[in-house]
């Protein structure tokens, strides 16, 4: 299985400063057909589902503010946050689809210093 | 409105079973691939098991193949995880989600399973 390996398990940033989340695979989620990373990040409030924020490394979802930020090459990644603000206290995750069983990372909590 | 409704989550004896049925509307259910994925009480998320969008090609996490059983029904746009020989380690809030584009881009609310004696 491909093990995601998300650092710090916290963070406390103050409001409008920038949150950065750590992600790592054991193994390339680099597509040979299409040469994407399966690589995606979720956001999780509490008492709601994960809500989908960036795939393929990159890619911004329709309608996630510009200040969420993917990153990354090889096995390593990262989750930028530009500019926190109150609504981003969550739990986030880094996921990989590459290869079956899809896994997760161990979420990372952000909250407000 | 496009979303994913699930039901069947119960309070359950470990060795027994449960049927969660999952709802989708708003979108054209029988063209995408599917998922259950699981989050324990105050842990992580686990993918549990995918279905392709004719209900012909399967995966399941080792840790329920041979217990869980996915399937789907396009003519009710309706997904379903049978649930067998459930174990204490199987209580979890359980997710139906869509497979879209890239991965996982819409989710129901989930429906517990408590599995106690």
């Amino acid at each position: 299985d491909i093990v995601m390996t998300q650092s710090p398990d916290s963070l406390a940033v103050s409001l409008g400063e920038r949150a950065t989340i750590n992600c790592r695979s054991s193994q390339s989620v680099l597509g040979r057909s299409n040469n994407k990373f399966y690589l995606a990040w979720y956001q999780q409030k509490p008492g709601q589902p994960p809500k989908l924020l960036i795939s393929w490394a990159s890619t911004r979802e329709s309608g996630v503010p510009d200040r969420f930020s993917g990153s990354g090459s090889g096995t390593d990644f990262t989750l930028t946050i530009s500019g926190l603000q109150a609504e981003d206290v969550a739990v986030y995750y880094c996921h990989q689809y590459h290869t079956t069983p899809w896994t997760f990372g161990r979420g990372t909590k952000v909250e407000i210093k | 409105e496009v979303q994913l409704v699930e039901s069947g989550g119960n309070l359950v004896q470990p060795g027994g079973s449960l049927r969660l049925s999952c709802a989708a509307s708003g979108f054209t259910f029988s063209t995408y691939e599917m998922n259950w994925l699981r989050q324990a009480p105050g842990k992580g998320l686990e993918w549990v098991s995918h279905i392709n969008p004719s209900g012909i090609t399967v995966y399941y996490a080792n840790s329920v193949k041979g217990r869980f059983s996915i399937s789907r029904d396009n003519t009710k746009n309706s997904l379903y995880l049978q649930m067998d020989s459930l174990r204490v380690e199987d209580t979890a809030l359980y997710y139906c989600a869509r497979a879209g584009r890239s991965t996982y881009d819409l989710w129901g609310q989930g429906t517990l399973v408590t599995v106690s004696s």
